[in-house]
Order: C-alpha cells, then structure tokens, then sequence
C-alpha cells in the first residue's frame, strides 16, 4: 500500500535558519512520482516540485533544495535562509499506477519562521 | 487567468441540511477531485472525476455525492448522511488522471462549519 509519513509535525525556526522538511513513502511500485506542495495560511496548495523515480538527481531552486534517496525512500525538503513568508503547513505526496495515479499525501509539517 | 475557483469560501450549515459546494475551473482539465482536510491532517479524497458523465469514490466518500455534468465544473453535496461535516474542503484539478506524473491544481477551498 502507499503511504507518505511526514514525522515532523511542527517546526519553529528563526529567520535565516536553514530548515529540512523530512518526507518518507512507501510504494510497490517501481514508477512512481513525489511531489511537494505548500499551504500558505490563505488555504491553497501550491505546487512546488515533482520528481520521478528514475531521477535521483538532487534538485535546487533559489533557497529551495530536494535530495531524493531511493535507498532510503525519502524525499527531503530544504529551505536556506529561510523568511517570514515561508512559514506555511508543507505537504508531501506520493502518486503511483497501484493506486490509480491518486495522490496520496502525507500529513503535513507545519513551519513556522520567526523574525 | 486560468485557474480554479471555489465557493463560497465560508459556509454555515444547520445540523441535517444538505449544502452544495462549487469548483469550477477554466484550465480545461480532464480530471477534477475532492478532498476534504480537518485540523493538523494531510488531504483525504472524497471523489474525483475523469470524464463528464463520469466519477468515482475516493477514500472518505460517504455522505457525499457529486456531479460532472459539463467539463469545467464539479460540484459537490455535503448531505445529512455525513456525521461530522466540518471541515476545509478542496477541489483540485489535473490535465489527466490517467498518468501519475500529472500534478494536481488547488482551488482556494472552502470551510464548511456545522452550527
């Protein structure tokens, strides 16, 4: 069965504080694709990045990086420098064909960033 | 502007009253879904559609039904079956849901309270 397990609940940090966002899944699947999603407090989920199975290959855009391990079935999230506007609930998902190409998500981490 | 548009963005309902939630989006989009989210959860998919005329239940779709009746829009009732309504509501859209890769598109959501 797919499953996403995002651990951190809630993380506190201070302005300009790298911060990583842990993200797990479980899949039989062998294609599958992880996505990352962000929902700022106005309720809508953005969509940051998706990533394919086949490519492991870390991923960086301004102060957001991705490091996706296959060997340990994690898709993290990182924030350099992170601000005030960061501070939103992020959402991990996992799609795959066993279920159907539905999302399944996780349960969100919530990042609050402090001046 | 392309995008998805829900209303309203609040919704009150008296205990045992149907109430109808609108998603409408000019993406033109195959695919469109359901999810509900209550307090410090993840997404849980009520119904999602693939093709006008047609839908199917997600995880969570008791006391709920919907329509597809015209491609862009994709409604769904809140009926007195459902115990416990309350919640943030989400309506998402997809090129096709028949390819994994494909990330969804959020709509702003609406929160239903049962007074």
């Amino acid at each position: 069965a797919q499953k996403v397990t995002q651990a951190q609940t809630e993380i506190s940090v201070v302005e300009k504080e790298d911060v990583t966002l842990d993200c797990v899944y479980e899949t039989r699947d062998t294609t599958y694709y992880l996505f990352w999603y962000k929902q700022p407090p106005s309720g809508e989920l953005v969509f940051l990045i998706r990533r394919n199975s086949f490519d492991e290959q870390n991923e960086i855009s301004g102060r957001y990086s991705w490091n996706f391990q296959k060997s340990t079935s994690s898709f993290n999230f990182t924030i350099t420098a992170s601000q005030v506007v960061d501070s939103a609930v992020y959402f991990c998902a996992l799609s795959d064909r066993n279920a159907g190409n539905m999302l399944t998500f996780g349960g969100g981490t919530r990042l609050m960033v402090k001046p | 502007d392309g995008g998805i548009t829900q209303s309203p963005k609040y919704l009150f309902r008296k205990e045992g009253q149907n109430v109808t939630l609108s998603c409408e989006q000019n993406l033109n989009h195959d695919a469109m879904y359901w999810y509900r989210q209550d307090p410090g959860q993840g997404l849980r998919l009520i119904y999602y559609s693939q093709i006008v005329n047609d839908f199917q239940k997600g995880d969570i779709a008791e006391g709920y039904s919907v329509s597809r009746e015209k491609k862009e829009s994709f409604p769904l009732t809140v009926t007195s079956a459902q115990k416990n309504p309350t919640a943030f509501y989400l309506c998402a859209s997809s090129i096709d849901q028949g390819y994994s890769y494909n990330e969804q598109f959020f709509g702003p959501g609406t929160r239903l309270t049962v007074l």
